[in-house]
């Protein structure tokens, strides 16, 4: 399978403060990246999608202004969750896409702990 | 729209048994994709097998395989001489077919656990 990085894996700020969290398809080229929440045993929630170089789209119920997504190059994409708030605590997980057919490979999640 | 449903909140099976996963999936499409992630204690989603609808053959990886019921939308997970690795959250998955922007669609998960 690919091979996905998520920096960091698990991180904990105060409220009032921004979280930037990253993603990268270490051995291959992703034209798309899905960022997903997790909340505990649930399934996975899309968040938005974004292509390469274009702004993202997002799910309905997801704020724009909030949860920031920059995908600046096929193999890294970033993840801003601005003025966290402690029901922005959850895991979050990036996907990224070759696209067609390709199977989707997963980052390893980040566990996010707004105090 | 596309929706998963996974029926079976969770399942348990004797280690060594086997064990059957069920989906189902509602679409008009006609050409898709279909997936069973895995999602062991560390959450990481590893994806288990995938089926593509235009063939007709089931997908088979080792200790696991499916049985794809294209007209009844069916598409089940069967676990074969079960270990103790495999317990986890499972789910399955849906993706339409063709640009890269399309997403998957997940069902709720199915918690496996296997008893020794």
């Amino acid at each position: 399978g690919a091979v996905v990085s998520q920096h960091p894996s698990r991180v904990i700020c105060k409220s009032g403060t921004s979280v930037k969290i990253e993603c990268r398809s270490l051995d291959f080229q992703a034209t798309t990246m899905f960022w997903y929440r997790q909340f505990p045993k649930q399934s996975l929630m899309l968040m938005a999608t974004s292509n390469e170089g274009s702004k993202a789209t997002y799910e309905q119920g997801v704020e724009k202004d909030k949860f920031l997504i920059n995908h600046a190059s096929l193999t890294l994409s970033t993840l801003t969750v601005t003025s966290a708030h402690p029901e922005d605590s959850s895991f979050y997980i990036c996907s990224p896409s070759k696209g067609g057919g390709e199977t989707q490979y997963f980052g390893p999640g980040t566990r996010l702990l707004v105090l | 729209a596309q929706t998963v449903t996974q029926s079976q909140p969770e399942m348990s099976v004797q280690e060594a048994e086997t064990v059957t996963l069920s989906c189902t999936y509602d679409t008009s499409e006609s050409d898709y994709y279909l997936f069973w992630y895995k999602q062991p204690p560390s959450r990481q989603m590893i994806l288990v097998i995938r089926q593509e609808a235009y063939k007709q053959q089931n997908a088979t990886e080792n200790r696991f395989s499916v049985n794809f019921q294209k007209a009844a939308k069916s598409f089940s997970l069967k676990i074969s001489d079960s270990q103790l690795g495999d317990a986890a959250m499972y789910f399955c998955a849906y993706r339409r077919s063709g640009g890269s922007n399309y997403k998957l669609t997940f069902g709720k998960g199915t918690l496996l656990t296997v008893n020794p």
